[in-house]
């Protein structure tokens, strides 16, 4: 397996535009988790699925951002305008109930 | 809710032992893990512990003490290339691995 699959690996945006993030899941995992990291504040969770369906958007910032999971391999996060503070490395993990959780490489977005 | 400290940087030398520890108070617990990130890269799984004791893996051990709320990870015979950051994180009792709350990792610095 290619493991977790995200795309694009490098975002750069002006403020007030849409972003979207896509990532695909290892083959077989029931959760998917969409993790956003900066220097300040660390690795924080933002989202997380099972079976497609989300259980847990506590950690999602504010309305600005969405994510959606249509099916058992894509996952979009969106962030809609986007602002300089979003600016930080999106990462995807995906596992399942008896698995650590697996990451793909991030998306590195910078809005300016 | 959970509170995971580690400290923030640490140095040793090459060929050395170091121990990372990470302390925590959560209002459940299903187990700790520990991840290494490089810079610019995605986390990667090290260590799980569930049960108190020690887990060995190589040059790699992880340590948990439940009732102190307490784990350490154990390098040995280091090497340059373990230079990185460590995040140690908690798994919340009726969630799986992603819905683990991250400390903030420790960047350990390996000199020759």
């Amino acid at each position: 397996d290619a493991g977790v699959i995200q795309s694009p690996r490098h975002e750069v945006t002006e403020m007030g535009q849409e972003v979207t993030l896509r990532c695909k899941p290892i083959s077989g995992h029931d959760y998917l988790f969409w993790y956003r990291q900066t220097m300040m504040r660390g690795l924080e969770l933002l989202i997380y699925f099972n079976n497609n369906v989300p259980i847990d958007d506590s950690g999602m910032p504010e309305d600005r951002f969405s994510a959606k999971m249509p099916n058992a391999s894509f996952s979009t996060l969106k962030i809609q305008p986007s602002e300089p503070r979003d600016s930080a490395v999106y990462f995807c993990a995906s596992g399942t109930e008896n698995t650590e959780a697996f990451f793909g490489q991030g998306t590195r977005l910078t809005v300016v | 809710g959970q509170n995971i400290d580690q400290p923030t940087e640490m140095t040793a030398t090459e060929g050395a032992i170091v121990q990372i520890n990470c302390t925590y108070q959560t209002s459940g617990f299903n187990g700790l893990f520990w991840y290494q990130q490089h810079a610019g890269e995605a986390p990667t799984f090290l260590s799980y512990n569930v049960l108190d004791g020690l887990e060995e893996k190589g040059r790699f051990s992880s340590f948990l003490s439940r009732s102190k709320g307490y784990s350490y990870l154990l390098l040995k015979e280091l090497q340059m290339k373990d230079s990185a950051s460590y995040l140690c994180a908690v798994r919340d009792l009726a969630t799986n691995a992603g819905k683990s709350t991250f400390g903030d990792g420790t960047t350990l610095t390996v000199k020759p």
